[in-house]
C-alpha cells in the first residue's frame, strides 16, 4: 500500500515571501511519480508540478519548485514570491501503482496569503 | 480545449434516496476517474475506467455505488441508497493514457445527504 502524509493542515505566508509545504510518502515501488495539486475555493483541482522518481534533478515550474529527497521519502513544495492567487488547498499525491496509474493523495495543506 | 464537465454542481437528498452524477471528460482522453473527497480529506479514488472497461474499482462500495462508461466517453456514477456518510464532493478526472500522465479534474459535485 502507498501512503502520503501532509503534516501541516494550514500555512500562512505574506505576499512576495517564500513558503515551503511538506510532504512525506511511502511506497514499495521503485518507479513512481509525485505530484503537487492545487485546489482553489472553486474546487477545480489543477496540477502544479510533477517529479519522476528516477530523476535526481528537482522539478521547477516558474515560482514553484520541489525538494525531492528520495532516500528520506520527502517531497516538499516551495512557492517563491507568493501571490494572493496562490491561496488554496495544496495536495501532495503519489502515483506508484505499477502499470495502473493510481493517485494517492495526502490530506492537504491550506495556504493563506496575506498582504 | 474544453475541460472536464460535471453535473449537477450541487445536490441535496435524504438518506435512502438515489442520486446520479454525470461526467464528460476531455475529448480524446481514454482514462476516466471518479474520486470521493470528504470534507477535510484528500480525494480518494472510487473507480478508474480505460475506455469503457473498469481498471480499478477496489475502493468502490459496490453494495450501493455503481458506475458506467458506455461507449468510452461520458460516465455516470450512481448511489443507491444514499447514507449520511456519502456526503462529499465527487470529482471526475480524465487523462490521455493510463500510466503516470497528468489528470485533469472537473469542478466536482457537492452531495449533501440529510
Amino acid at each position: 500500500a502507498q501512503t502520503v502524509t501532509q503534516s501541516q493542515p494550514e500555512m500562512s505566508v505574506q505576499e512576495a515571501e517564500t513558503v515551503t509545504l511538506s510532504c512525506t510518502y511511502d511506497t514499495s515501488e521503485s518507479d513512481y511519480y509525485l505530484f503537487w495539486y492545487k485546489q482553489p475555493p472553486s474546487r477545480q483541482m489543477i496540477l502544479v508540478i510533477r517529479q519522476e522518481a528516477y530523476k535526481q534533478q528537482n522539478a521547477t515550474e516558474n515560482r514553484f519548485s520541489v525538494n525531492f529527497q528520495k532516500a528520506a521519502k520527502s517531497f516538499s513544495l516551495k512557492i517563491s514570491d507568493s501571490q494572493l492567487g496562490d491561496a488554496a488547498m495544496y495536495f501532495c499525491a503519489l502515483d506508484g501503482a505499477g502499470t495502473a496509474s493510481k493517485l494517492t493523495f495526502g490530506t492537504g495543506t491550506r495556504l493563506q496569503v496575506t498582504l | 480545449e474544453a475541460g472536464v464537465a460535471q453535473s449537477p454542481r450541487y445536490k441535496i437528498i435524504e438518506k435512502r434516496q438515489s442520486v446520479a452524477f454525470w461526467c464528460n471528460p476531455i475529448s480524446g482522453h481514454a482514462t476516466l476517474y471518479w474520486y470521493q473527497q470528504i470534507l477535510g480529506q484528500g480525494p480518494k479514488l472510487l473507480i478508474q475506467f480505460q475506455n469503457n472497461g473498469v481498471v480499478d474499482d477496489s475502493q468502490l462500495p459496490k453494495d450501493r455505488f455503481s458506475a458506467e462508461r458506455l461507449k468510452g466517453v461520458d460516465s455516470t456514477l450512481k448511489i443507491q441508497p444514499a447514507k449520511l456518510e456519502d456526503s462529499a464532493v465527487y470529482l471526475c478526472a480524465s487523462s490521455t493514457t493510463r500510466t503516470r500522465s497528468e489528470q485533469y479534474f472537473g469542478p466536482g459535485t457537492r452531495l449533501t445527504v440529510t
